[in-house]
């Protein structure tokens, strides 16, 4: 299986704070990773996929970069909708596999 | 709209069957995959498996011995069960769409294995 690492674990933060989050997998996935938010007591949201590509209605602050084994979320201003936790997903191959979450809390 | 709405038990027994069914509305079903997916604070987002309109599927090997994903296309429903289950498979389960990344899910349901 194909291990996604995040980083930081937890993040701390002030509104309007440029943010971001590294995810590593354990081997070469191309550019095949998808990112979500989750908020408490409730299912994650889909913010992006092909590692770049931005999801239909996600605000244009939160982008994706990377390839092969490295990756990084940016939130550009983080706004107050934004304290969350966030996670990296593989599609590259069977099982997909997550990352173990960053929580960007208020500072 | 689409929308996924989600029921199923809540609390089982060791040994039990656990039986979800997710309910997909406001999108045509055969035009995706449907997975299901569990998360628990000990092992994290898990994917469990999916399945297509034709009934094709695909399994987590750490599962696939003991789930079944199932597919009513007549009511535009799919279902999860997973035998023998130990607390271990506790978590909060989750039906979405896609086949590898997930755009659309359920409201999530607690499923707790406790004697």
């Amino acid at each position: 299986d194909i291990q996604m690492t995040q980083s930081p674990s937890t993040l701390s933060a002030s509104v309007g704070d440029r943010v971001t989050i590294t995810c590593r997998a354990s081997q070469t996935i191309s550019s095949w990773l998808a990112w979500y938010q989750q908020k408490p007591g409730k299912a994650p949201r889909f913010l992006i996929y092909e590692a770049s590509s931005l999801e239909s209605g996600v605000p244009s602050r939160f982008s994706g970069s990377g390839s092969g084994t490295e990756f990084t979320l940016t939130i550009s201003s983080l706004q107050p909708d934004d304290f969350a936790t966030y996670y990296c997903q593989q599609y590259n191959s069977y099982p997909l596999t997550f990352g173990g979450g960053t929580k960007v809390e208020i500072k | 709209q689409v929308q996924l709405q989600q029921w199923g038990a809540g609390l089982l027994q060791p040994s039990e069957t656990l039986s979800l069914t997710c309910a997909v509305y406001g999108e045509t079903f055969s035009n995706h995959s449907w997975t299901w997916i569990r998360q628990s604070p000990g092992t994290g987002l898990e994917w469990i498996g999916e399945i297509n309109h034709g009934g094709s599927t695909n399994y987590n090997p750490s599962l696939k011995s003991r789930v079944t994903i199932s597919v009513d296309t007549s009511k535009n429903q799919f279902s999860l069960k997973v035998n023998s289950v130990t607390a271990a498979d506790t978590a909060v389960y989750y039906c979405a769409r896609g086949r590898v990344a997930f755009d659309y899910w359920g409201q999530g349901n607690l499923v707790t294995v406790s004697s």
